[in-house]
This record gives C-alpha cells, structure tokens and sequence, in this order.
C-alpha cells in the first residue's frame, strides 16, 4: 500500500508571509490531487498533477510534481487568513484515493 | 455547496445505541464513498459503491453497515459503536471509480461515541 508522508504537519504563520508544503512517496504516483479542508466541512479538489516535472498555478497557490513522480509541493505566495485549513495530498493507482495526515495551516492576520 | 449533503452534522450516541448516517447526492454520479477522518490519522476509506452495488469494503468491522438504495442515496447504519470509533465520517461521490475521477465530498458528520 503506498504511504503519503506530508510534511511539515502544522504551520502558523503570519499574513503576507509564503510557505510551502510537501508531500513525499517511496513509490511512483500515478497522478496526485491536493485538497484543502476547512473546519466544519468536507475537502475540497484544488488541483490534479499527472506529469512528472508538472507545475499548475491556481492564483497564489502553485503546485509541482516531481520530476520523478514521487513528491509534490504546493507553494502559497503572500498567504492570507482565508488560507488557513487542512491541505490534503492524495494519490489513485487504483480507483482508490489514499490520502497523506495533511498539513494544518494557520494564517494569522 | 459541493452537491454532497450530509445528515445529521452532529451526533453523540452511546455503545448500545443504534444509529444511521445519511449521505445525499445531487450530481448525477454513479459511485458514492464513505471515509473515517480521525484526529492524527489520515482519511481512510471505508466502503466503495458503484451503481448501488459494494465494490470496496476496506477491512471495515461489521458494526458499520453501508447500503446504497439508489446511486444518489448512500447510508452507514451504525451499532454497538466504541469509543474510538468517534471521528468525522464523510461521504463523497464521484462520476465513476476509474482513478481520474474526481471525488466530491459532503461536509461531514462528527459522531461522538460515549
């Protein structure tokens, strides 16, 4: 079964600050999604990466897949406290998401 | 408002209670899912339906029971829960369960078992 490590699991920083989280595999992704999980409500898709190398932009969020396929980041530019929340990985091989613990983000104003 | 409602948000229960979990959804999909969210523990998938027929039961105890009536009705009929079955339980749906398929998720019920 492939394990998603996240890392680091808790930030709170300060508005404006950038920030960058990952999400790490021993094993090749086949694609993997990122979601955010606001307190009271389920996840949310942010995006899916499927190259390897693949970098998408979602306004001041940035997503990158490894080269390798192997880990992924997301990047927050200039956070802000509508930021904060649960930012989830997951992986399908199978039809079957497997999720990372998730990185709690907390954006002070 | 992903098109996933779930009810009740809320609900505390004892060991000898029986209760159920309603999950509802209202965009055409043809597979729905239920997940546990524990705290410190990743989202774990529990039971897999595609039009209305069980294709995953993930090593679940018998004491949660799933049935899916219909492709947008889905239900986790709960007895004779621990305590440490107190978690988030979420449903999610999705347009099929081929791996590209986007999952939709409903808010959640946070069930306290006393």
């Amino acid at each position: 079964t492939q394990l998603l490590e996240q890392s680091p699991q808790f930030l709170s920083i300060q508005e404006g600050e950038n920030l960058t989280v990952y999400c790490n595999s021993s094993s090749v992704f086949s694609s993997l999604q990122w979601y955010r999980q606001e307190p009271g409500e389920g996840p949310v898709l942010l995006v899916t990466v499927v190259t390897g190398g693949e970098v998408k932009k979602l306004k001041r969020l940035t997503f990158q897949f490894g080269d390798a396929r192997k880990d992924s980041s997301l990047h927050i530019t200039a956070a802000q406290p509508g930021d904060t929340g649960l930012y989830l990985c997951a992986s399908s091989n199978t039809g079957k998401l497997i999720f990372g613990q998730g990185t709690t983000l907390q954006v002070k104003p | 408002e992903t098109g996933v409602t779930q009810t009740p948000r809320h609900l505390v229960m004892g060991m000898t209670n029986k209760k159920s979990l309603k999950c509802e959804q209202h965009l055409g999909h043809n597979a729905m899912y239920w997940y546990k969210q524990s705290a410190k523990k990743p989202l774990e998938l529990m039971f897999v339906y595609s039009l209305e027929e069980r294709v995953e039961n993930n090593s679940v105890p018998s004491r949660f029971s799933p049935e899916c009536p219909n492709s947008s009705h889905l239900f986790l009929h709960l007895h004779t829960l621990q305590p440490e079955d107190s978690a988030l339980y979420l449903c999610a749906s999705s347009q099929s369960t081929s791996s590209g398929a986007t999952q939709y998720f409903g808010p959640g019920t946070r069930l306290l078992v006393l």
